[in-house]
């Protein structure tokens, strides 16, 4: 079965620092690993996604993350934030069945980003 | 502009009765997804389709029920055996051909029934 740990429900930043949200996934098989982001009563939006290839990963709006299989980590990071990265931010990871394809969601990691 | 469509974005029903959402998409994809959001609890699958005439309950799908009779569509009927259904209803949709990888997600439903 696989599953998702975010760690941190809410990460508090000031404009302009760094942040890193963590995600650690639990997987037998192969994954493909992916970072949603949503705004307030919005859906969801892609940041950036793992499927092969290099583990270090960039996104839109400045976002990054590495896969690190050793760790099972796919944490996600950008070096300054600003106000508008406010947002709920989830780490999936996505499996087939042998029928179908699945995502499996983390709980959500709420960004606050202040003056 | 391709993309999913749902409606309404808010919902309002009384204890007891049926309501369907709605879910649209001209992105062309096979499959389609339904899910739940509640706050602290990420997103939980309801139900979902791999092409039409077909369709198989997710993690959550007691009190729900779902239909798929053409490609572009796949409403949601919350029904009055759903003990819980206030909640942020999202439909996803994601392409076959390209492994059903990543899956794109409407606006979302609040429904909130009382």
């Amino acid at each position: 079965a696989q599953s998702v740990t975010q760690l941190d429900s809410q990460v508090p930043v000031f404009e302009e620092a760094p942040v890193e949200l963590r995600c650690n996934y639990s997987s037998s098989v192969s994954v493909y690993l992916f970072w949603y982001v949503q705004y307030p009563n919005q859906g969801l939006q892609l940041l950036l996604k793992y499927l092969s290839g290099s583990t270090l990963v960039k996104g839109i709006n400045g976002f990054e993350a590495e896969f690190n299989k050793s760790q099972t980590s796919f944490h996600l990071r950008k070096p300054s934030v600003h106000i508008s990265d406010t947002a709920e931010y989830f780490c999936a990871v996505s499996y087939y069945t042998g029928t179908a394809s699945k995502l499996t969601f983390g709980t959500g990691t709420r960004l606050q980003v202040t003056l | 502009d391709g993309g999913i469509t749902q409606s309404p974005k808010y919902l309002f029903r009384k204890e007891g009765q049926n309501v369907t959402l709605s879910c649209e998409q001209n992105l062309n994809h096979d499959a389609m997804y339904w899910y739940r959001q509640d706050p602290g609890q990420g997103l939980r699958l309801i139900y979902y389709s791999q092409i039409v005439n077909d369709f198989q309950k997710g993690d959550i799908a007691e009190g729900y029920s779902v239909s798929r009779e053409k490609k572009e569509s796949f409403p949601l009927t919350v029904t009055s055996a759903q003990k819980n259904p206030t909640a942020f209803y999202l439909c996803a949709s994601s392409d076959r051909d390209r492994g059903h990888y990543e899956q794109y997600f409407g606006p979302g439903t609040r429904l909130t029934v009382t």
